[in-house]
Order: structure tokens, then sequence, then C-alpha cells
């Protein structure tokens, strides 16, 4: 399996809206609606913000948002922080029951 | 508040086997599945496979050869077994766990060890 195609940076100014797109393929992100994103900020570990392509778990800023579109995947961050700055992946379910990671996207606050 | 500390050593030789360790704190093992993340220096994310607590399992086809993951019920804890490392093998391995969340079917990892190094080197 390989792994799901991310932009390797974006960025933006604060206040701004910035897209990170996630594409996979028709055995994962374009058969199932199972697509999380994760936050990571520099020596944490990740931190899920979006499941189920759109979905925040609890306590998770509506700042931030997800769609789907065939194989393609995005994540929306709204009102740019500084806080926001961070590495960001996908994540989705595969055919095969695994799960596949994106390359991941380096967010930068200009 | 249910937390996963991951342990083992931080440097192990080529052609030789990792096995780490995730201890789950704050919560039963039992009702879930539990997974093993790594990350390469300055590399992405690769999901290595997952460990229900009934002892099914689920591997990445590129890792399936070489890993084994076991759980101990017991002692509230979960393994990993890695075997004939090479250099390519070095990363920060985390061990996370799989719930549902909101009305979702599938599960997803929603809660992070810390993660620990591992360099294979001689």
């Amino acid at each position: 399996q390989s792994a799901l195609t991310q932009p390797a940076s974006v960025s933006g100014s604060p206040g701004q809206s910035i897209t990170i797109s996630c594409t996979g393929t028709s055995s994962d992100v374009g058969a199932y609606r199972s697509v999380s994103w994760f936050q990571q900020h520099p020596g944490k570990a990740p931190k899920i913000i979006i499941y189920d392509v759109s979905n925040r778990p609890s306590g998770i800023s509506d700042r931030f948002s997800g769609s789907k579109s065939g194989n393609t995947a995005s994540l929306t961050i709204s009102g740019l922080q500084a806080v926001d700055e961070a590495d960001y992946y996908c994540c989705s379910y595969t055919n095969i029951n695994t799960r596949v990671f994106g390359t991941g996207t380096r967010v930068t606050v200009l | 508040q249910v937390q996963l500390q991951e342990s083992g050593p931080g440097l192990v030789k080529p052609s030789e086997t990792l096995s780490l360790t995730c201890t789950v704190s704050g919560g039963s093992i039992r009702g879930y599945f539990w997974s093993w993340i790594r990350q390469p220096p300055e590399k992405g994310l690769e999901y290595v496979g997952y460990i229900h607590y009934g002892g099914s399992t689920n591997y990445n086809p590129s890792l399936e050869s070489r890993v084994t993951i076991s759980v101990d019920t017991t002692k509230n804890l979960f393994s990993l077994e890695l075997r004939s490392l090479t250099a390519a093998d070095t990363a920060m391995y985390y061990c996370a766990r799989f719930d549902k969340l909101g009305s979702s079917s599938v599960h997803h990892l929603d809660v992070w060890g810390e993660g620990t190094t591992v360099i294979v080197s001689s």
C-alpha cells in the first residue's frame, strides 16, 4: 500500500484559511468515509482532529473542517493562528482492513 | 483518562530483534484494538499493525513477514516484535488506541503514547 499524497508544505497569514489535500485511490480514500486527520507539533505525538472525513472529536476547534470528493480528502483550517503551525497527516481505512497515512504537510503561519 | 507508555531499548544492532512494550494505565486494555505506528527521523507516519484485546491481529503488508504484535490482558499491556532489523527501521515508535468516535462505524486512533526512539546501529 502506498502512502496517501499530500503537499509537502502549505502556508498562510494569520486569519486566512488554508486547505490541505490528501489523495489516495479507490481502495482507500475513495472507497470509505473513514478518513481521519492528525496534527503533530514538533517533538509531540500526533493528535486526532478530524475523523470520518468531517467530524471533530470533543474539544477540537471548529476552525478545523474536513471534506472528501472522490479519491481526495481535504482539511481546511480557518482563521489561521500561530498555534496551528504544525505537521498534518491524513489517514485512511483500506480495503485490506489496514490503515495508510499521508505523506504529511507542514503548515507555516507567515 | 487512559494513558499509554512505550518502553524498550533505545539502541539495537542490525539483524537483531526489537521488542517494545506499551503499558496501558487509567483504563482497561479489554474492549479495544491497540496499534503500533512508527515515524523515521524527519519523515512521515507509517502504520505497523494492530491487535484486538482478544488476540486477533492485522499488519502492514510491507512489514508483515517481520512483525508480531501480542497482548497480555493480565498485565494491561501489548507488545511489538520486529525482526531482522536494518537501519531503515530507525524511528520513533508510537503505541496508540483504536476506538469508535461518535457514531463512527470504523475505529480511529484516539489516544497515543509519547513515543520511544529506536536506533538501529552497530
